[in-house]
């Protein structure tokens, strides 16, 4: 079956550092995203890891490990706009098209504190 | 500023009405995602089209879900009859094959079912 865990919540304080788990066991795999959730808002889109390594963009990084079924995500010199639910998604099913659907995560809410 | 825009953004009906949601995906992006959200289940996946046609439809309820792409600048998610289970958040994501890998999420439509 497939299965995307991510810690349900995450404090940090302004300035700081988090880092964000996401473990994976997918059929089939075909990148893995992340995806940033305000409250009362639409997803939207940080990330996009298909080969192993690290992937920066300004203050935030991703790192995947496919052999571990593992990502990450770096949020660093955290600001309180930063507050929102960080959702994992594994794009899976790539024998049937060649741009196939994503499974997300149930997504891990962090929160910034002055 | 090209978006993704759904109609209605808020919609309250009764048990056993029929409720159509509404997606206008940005133009030239050829495929279509229709996800329901919940605090519960999280971000499903229900339905997904390319080039209008639909290529993955097993998350929806097929017995009272229905989800329709009548042409290129219109997505149509229907239920009928309408449940109180099926009071969530519904996304409408666009994207473009073989060019972008992400989806870009519409402000999504606020159903509850009395």
């Amino acid at each position: 079956g497939q299965n995307i865990d991510q810690p349900t919540e995450m404090t940090a304080t302004e300035g700081a550092i988090v880092q964000i788990n996401c473990t994976y066991q997918t059929s089939g795999f075909n990148g893995l995203f992340w995806y940033q959730q305000h409250a009362g808002e639409a997803p939207t889109f940080l990330s996009y890891n298909v080969l192993d390594g690290l992937e920066e963009k300004g203050r935030f990084s991703s790192f995947l490990s496919r052999s571990k079924g593992y990502s990450y995500l770096l949020l660093k010199e955290l600001q309180m706009k930063d507050s929102a639910s960080y959702l994992c998604a594994v794009r899976t099913d790539p024998s049937t098209d060649s741009w196939g659907k994503l499974q997300f995560g149930a997504g891990t809410q962090v929160v910034v504190t002055p | 500023d090209a978006r993704v825009t759904q109609t209605p953004r808020h919609k309250v009906t009764e048990m056993g009405q029929e409720v159509t949601m509404r997606c206008q995906p940005i133009l030239g992006h050829n495929t279509v995602f229709w996800y329901r959200q919940t605090m519960m289940q999280g971000l499903e996946l229900l339905a997904y089209f390319r080039n209008r046609a639909p290529l993955d439809d097993s998350g929806m309820p097929k017995d009272r879900f229905s989800a329709e792409m009548p042409d290129a600048t219109l997505a149509t998610l229907k239920i009928q009859p309408s449940e109180p289970r099926d009071s969530a958040v519904y996304f409408c994501a666009s994207g473009l094959t073989g060019v972008a890998y992400e989806q870009y999420f519409g402000p999504g439509t606020r159903l509850t079912v009395t």
